[in-house]
């Protein structure tokens, strides 16, 4: 069935860049996505992207797609203390037509 | 445009209890999506429903859930009997018939805690 793994926690500095990767197995996928979840909060959509697309960049972050290795990342550059959250990988395909979610990854940012 | 709401946003049940998690959609959207998130966990895709219909129900658990989005009025989450591990928080998203369902916009969730 369809999989997506995300590592667990990810630390940075203040100001550093941040990159949250993400794999997938669902080669149907269509839609590639990134939400952001804040402590007791919902999930706020933050990126997507088109499974023709190599990349996509939004202000600060830049999401690069390897459809042939099914692996996404999503770069967060000069990240700030208001990044801190649980971000979370998902996959949509036409053929099963939900959301699949990874188990999300903790971003730490220290000042 | 007001966003997906949900109701209430915590509801505290005792087991054995009945749960019912409200959700209305977007304004002109007739896809309703429920997710479920376990702590420390992603979201897990319970049901996909339009309006009167079920489409996908592939994620329910087989007893005491059910789900239905009526013609008027918002879509019901119901879990009957209620047991510690149905903790979780309950998610909501709505997506506009014209774009299918990837682009979903998610409601601010309900915590359900069983005692």
């Amino acid at each position: 069935g369809e999989d997506v793994e995300q590592s667990l926690f990810l630390s940075v500095r203040e100001g550093d860049s941040s990159v949250i990767n993400c794999t997938y197995t669902d080669s149907s996928s269509t839609y590639l996505y990134w939400y952001k979840q804040e402590p007791g909060a919902g999930l706020q959509l933050l990126t997507y992207i088109f499974s023709n697309m190599d990349m996509k960049q939004d202000q600060r972050l830049t999401v690069l797609l390897n459809k042939k290795d099914k692996h996404l990342s999503l770069r967060i550059a000069d990240t700030q203390t208001g990044d801190s959250a649980i971000y979370f990988c998902a996959e949509w395909s036409s053929n099963t037509g939900k959301l699949i979610f990874g188990q999300g990854t903790t971003l730490q940012v220290k000042p | 445009n007001a966003g997906v709401m949900q109701n209430p946003r915590h509801l505290v049940r005792r087991r054995g209890q009945e749960a019912r998690l409200r959700c209305s959609p977007m304004k002109g959207h007739s896809h309703v999506y429920w997710y479920r998130q376990l702590p420390e966990e992603g979201l897990k895709f319970m049901v996909y429903l339009q309006k009167e219909n079920i489409i996908d129900e592939s994620g329910m658990p087989k007893e005491r859930f059910s789900a239905e989005f009526p013609k008027e009025g918002p879509s019901i989450l119901r879990i009957q009997q209620v047991v510690r591990g149905d903790s979780a928080a309950y998610f909501c998203a709505s997506s506009p018939p014209s774009q299918g369902s990837y682009e979903q916009y998610f409601g601010p969730g309900t915590r359900l805690t069983v005692t």
